[in-house]
């Protein structure tokens, strides 16, 4: 089936540094993608999407690109702040799977001032 | 609403013990999901529905858990006879079809 592969975490990073989180997905469609981002203390939200081939989705300065031929959705953030230390989510839904969204296991980035 | 809404908030119940937990998803969302989230860990899915397809019950843990959808909006997850590895948060989510999905604030469950 569907699944969805991130890098182990946590990663730690001095502020302003460049962060990398790897996504690595298994699909039979063509999925949407999405990066999702859980604040402490807070509830799931939308960071980025994609959904199709060599796409770039950004927002916040993030960015991911939909690269087909690795089967990748990496995500991407020039400079990071300490305002972004979460737990960041990527996802799929493969519409040919009926659409359901599934999840990698998460990466919780903490950034250092 | 303008969000997905989930209640209780809150809950703490005694091991043994059934707890309904609720959940409205945004209106005219046709997919509805549940996840549980236990402390320090990833999202764990539970069950999925959409329109009027059989739902996805192939996360559920055990047969203590069920969930409905009722009208195709309200949708209920019940656990029979709590136990204390059942205590997370638990997560609602909705969506369009193969779009994103809205995330509700969760409920925390506790079973002492």
């Amino acid at each position: 089936g569907d699944s969805v592969t991130q890098m182990e975490g946590p990663v730690t990073l001095s502020e302003e540094a460049f962060l990398t989180i790897n996504c690595t997905y298994t699909a039979t469609g063509y999925p949407s993608l999405f990066w999702y981002v859980q604040y402490p203390g807070e509830g799931l939200q939308l960071l980025l999407k994609a959904t199709k081939a060599d796409d770039k989705g950004s927002n916040k300065g993030f960015e991911a690109t939909y690269r087909k031929e690795t089967t990748s959705f990496h995500l991407e953030k020039g400079s990071v702040q300490v305002s972004d230390s979460a737990v960041y989510f990527c996802a799929l839904s493969d519409y040919n799977q009926g659409g359901k969204l599934i999840f990698g296991q998460g990466t919780e980035l903490s950034v250092k001032p | 609403g303008a969000g997905v809404s989930q209640s209780p908030s809150n809950k703490v119940t005694e091991k043994g013990k059934d707890v309904e937990l609720r959940c409205d998803p945004i209106s005219g969302h046709t997919a509805l999901y549940w996840y549980r989230q236990s402390l320090g860990q990833g999202l764990e899915f539970l069950i999925y529905f959409q329109g009027n397809s059989a739902p996805d019950k192939s996360g559920l843990p055990s047969d203590r858990f069920s969930a409905e959808r009722t009208g195709g909006s309200v949708s209920t997850l019940t656990i029979q006879r709590t136990q204390q590895e059942d205590s997370a948060v638990y997560l609602c989510a909705s969506s369009l079809a193969r779009s994103e999905a809205f995330f509700g604030q969760g409920t925390r469950l506790t079973v002492v």
